[in-house]
């Protein structure tokens, strides 16, 4: 079993739609846990940290529940720009590791 | 200012030579990372580097060597280049701290072995 597992993609919404993306990580000693986004043929860069009680910016909230070792991403009015993979990430403290999952494309179309 | 820089950016070579990649970081931190990004594009850690010091070695062939002169740098070395080893190759760099693990990523290096 991978470390951190996301959907499977591609994602194909149109623009203004909303989009969910899932993950789940395998080990409860995880730390941190981000959402990284990757354009094509670029580095991932951060989008959000993801933290217990939840958090939001713009039309992005990232969810975490600690029990279920689930982390989400919901994509409010989806743009154009928002076409890129996004990558669910865990920090284990120990060992200092920082575990990508295998990403999921999302493509918006007009 | 480049956060993170590494060279080359692309890297064609032939099967069984031995190459090098260049990674310097002008943040600060203490951490330092090489991930490979192959063509199914998982992302996956093959060596962590904290201040100079290995502590994350992921099951990766001893044809790769990472060599840490300074906290700022960590270059890869690899010997006897294979087929399997063309992938796309990033360097990054970390802070960790209990409120923020933020990871800089350099532009990567497209190896392509032929």
């Amino acid at each position: 079993r991978k470390e951190v597992e996301q959907d499977p993609g591609p994602f194909n919404v149109p623009e203004g739609a909303t989009v969910a993306f899932n993950c789940t990580y395998s080990n409860s000693a995880s730390q941190s846990f981000f959402w990284y986004r990757q354009d094509c043929r670029k580095e991932p860069k951060l989008l959000m940290s993801v933290y217990s009680s939840g958090n939001e910016d713009g039309r992005f909230t990232a969810q975490l529940n600690r029990a279920s070792q689930y982390i989400s991403l919901l994509i409010r009015d989806s743009k154009l720009s928002d076409s890129a993979t996004y990558l669910c990430v865990v920090f284990y403290n120990q060992g200092g590791k920082l575990i990508f999952g295998q990403g999921t494309e999302l493509s918006v179309k007009p | 200012d480049t956060a993170v820089s590494q060279t080359p950016k692309y890297l064609v070579t032939q099967m069984g030579n031995d190459k090098s990649i260049k990674c310097e970081q002008n943040l600060g931190h203490d951490t330092m990372y090489w991930y490979k990004q192959d063509s199914k594009k998982f992302l996956k850690i093959m060596f962590s580097y904290n201040n100079k010091e290995l502590i994350i070695n992921e099951t990766v062939p001893n044809r790769f060597s990472p060599k840490s002169p300074d906290k700022a740098h960590l270059n890869l070395h690899i010997n006897s280049l294979e087929l399997g080893d063309s992938a796309v190759y990033f360097c990054a760099s970390s802070q960790p701290t209990y409120e923020n693990t933020e990871a800089f990523f350099g532009q990567g290096t497209r190896l392509t072995v032929v």
